[in-house]
């Protein structure tokens, strides 16, 4: 149980594109998913927390102009990279929790490869 | 401030046993957790401490000292598959994860 898709897995665009990146809880309903960047040999860096039916929670530096967070439904939160360029290339990855209090881990999705060229 | 330590890198023979440990420091504190990270991929659960002691789960055990805010994963028996990044993170009063930046361990032969 408690498994997360994320798709697309592997991205490659030009400069200036908008690249949509979807997560889905499959067998349990997400109120909260999470949006994590990771740069090569760093640690994991939490960019948002998105919350159904309300307005995403972003973290400090994080611009929300750009990466805009969409949690249609309890099972489907979207990020967009708007207008990417090369310095947004990095691992992004969704994770979910079937509820977000104690003792419930976060699941994560597979994770997507964004490379902007 | 919110603070998660842990070991850049450790290094172990196949066959061995192993001790990540990670000291936190949280606001409030509701448990710990620790994932395993291969190469190129996303972290996969492991285990999760909330009460002092040790919980075993398979060749995998980890820690929790709430006194000393400080937890240790334990791997036995080690094998070649186990090379990864493991990570640490602590939930805090609003249940917000804070992740450490991982113990890259190697598994020599």
């Amino acid at each position: 149980g408690a498994v997360v898709s994320q798709h697309p897995s592997w991205v490659i665009c030009k400069s200036g594109t908008s690249v949509k990146i979807e997560c889905r809880s499959l067998d349990f309903q997400a109120t909260t998913m999470f949006w994590y960047r990771q740069f090569p040999k760093q640690s994991l860096m939490l960019m948002a927390t998105s919350n159904e039916g309300s307005k995403a929670t972003y973290e400090q530096g994080v611009e929300k102009d750009k990466f805009l967070i969409n949690h249609a439904s309890l099972t489907l939160s979207t990020l967009t990279v708007t207008s990417a360029h090369p310095e947004d290339s990095s691992f992004y990855i969704c994770s979910a929790s079937p509820g977000h209090r104690g003792g419930q881990p976060q699941h994560f999705g597979d994770g997507t490869r964004l490379s902007i060229l | 401030g919110q603070n998660i330590d842990q070991p850049t890198e450790m290094t172990a023979t196949e066959g061995a046993i192993v001790q990540i440990n990670c000291t936190y420091q949280t606001s409030g504190f509701n448990g710990l957790f620790w994932y395993q990270q291969h190469a190129g991929e996303a972290p996969t659960f492991l285990s999760y401490n909330v009460l002092d002691g040790l919980e075993e789960k398979g060749r995998f055990s980890s820690f929790l000292s709430r006194s000393k805010g400080y937890s240790y994963l334990l791997l036995k028996e080690l094998q070649m598959k186990d090379s990864a990044s493991y990570l640490c993170a602590a939930m805090d009063s609003n249940y917000q994860l804070i992740w450490g930046a991982g113990t890259k361990l190697i598994i020599k032969p």
